[in-house]
């Protein structure tokens, strides 16, 4: 088993840009989020997500949008890139405990 | 609002020392509290966790107790090493897919 893994690695992107974060998990997980990881900080809920099809706002979703059309997948879309919006970006799945991903750190400038 | 306060927010020990790092919480409906070890530029791994039915669990060098009524769990690090070095995050969970984490604890263990 992969577990989650997340494409790009790194990003750098210009401010307006868009861009989307991959995520998929070979777990049969229905519950899969997605964090965001400020420098020394803690972890905050963008989106999260209860099966294929369903999506719900965690704490901080503005300036961001998911979908979920299969059970694996997962993917994070940026519009309009903001300098706001450096950090790195974990994506996740599980019930109770969560398993996460290697994390996309993405720099806007 | 549901809420995870963790503490201390950085913690220094020498090598060999014990560490503790204490959280609180809010919503009585928690029932599975996870510990998440985080090394520098990885991703948060589980370590240990506990429900709410038991009061401490140990897993070689590292333990979690809980107290329900008091509504606070700790997390403790006996005979640290180098290797203990990273950030720990306590969570909360009533049960379902909702998971609360604390802010951190940056835990340095001088050799």
């Amino acid at each position: 088993n992969a577990g989650v893994t997340q494409t790009p690695k790194f990003r750098i992107l210009k401010i307006g840009q868009s861009m989307t974060l991959q995520c998929t998990q070979d777990m049969n997980h229905n519950y899969m989020y997605w964090y965001r990881q400020d420098p020394g900080m803690g972890l905050k809920l963008i989106y999260y997500s209860v099966g294929a099809g369903i999506t719900d706002k965690g704490e901080v979703p503005n300036g961001y949008n998911v979908s979920r059309s299969t059970t694996e997948d997962f993917p994070l879309r940026l519009e309009l890139a903001a300098p706001s919006q450096t950090s790195v970006y974990f994506c996740a799945s599980g019930y109770e405990e969560q398993f996460f991903g290697p994390g996309t750190r993405l720099t806007v400038l | 609002g549901e809420n995870v306060e963790q503490h201390p927010s950085t913690l220094s020990v020498q090598e060999g020392d014990s560490a503790v790092i204490k959280c609180t919480y809010s919503d009585s409906a928690s029932n599975y509290f996870p510990w998440y070890k985080q090394e520098l530029g990885k991703r948060p791994q589980l370590i240990i966790d506990i429900r709410s039915n038991v009061g401490e669990k140990k897993d070689q060098r590292i333990a979690v107790t809980l107290n329900k009524t008091a509504k606070h769990f700790s997390l403790h690090i006996t005979e640290t090493q180098p290797e203990d070095s990273a950030v720990y995050f306590c969570a909360t969970n009533t049960g379902g897919f909702k998971t609360i984490f604390g802010a951190g604890t940056r835990l340095f263990v001088k050799a």
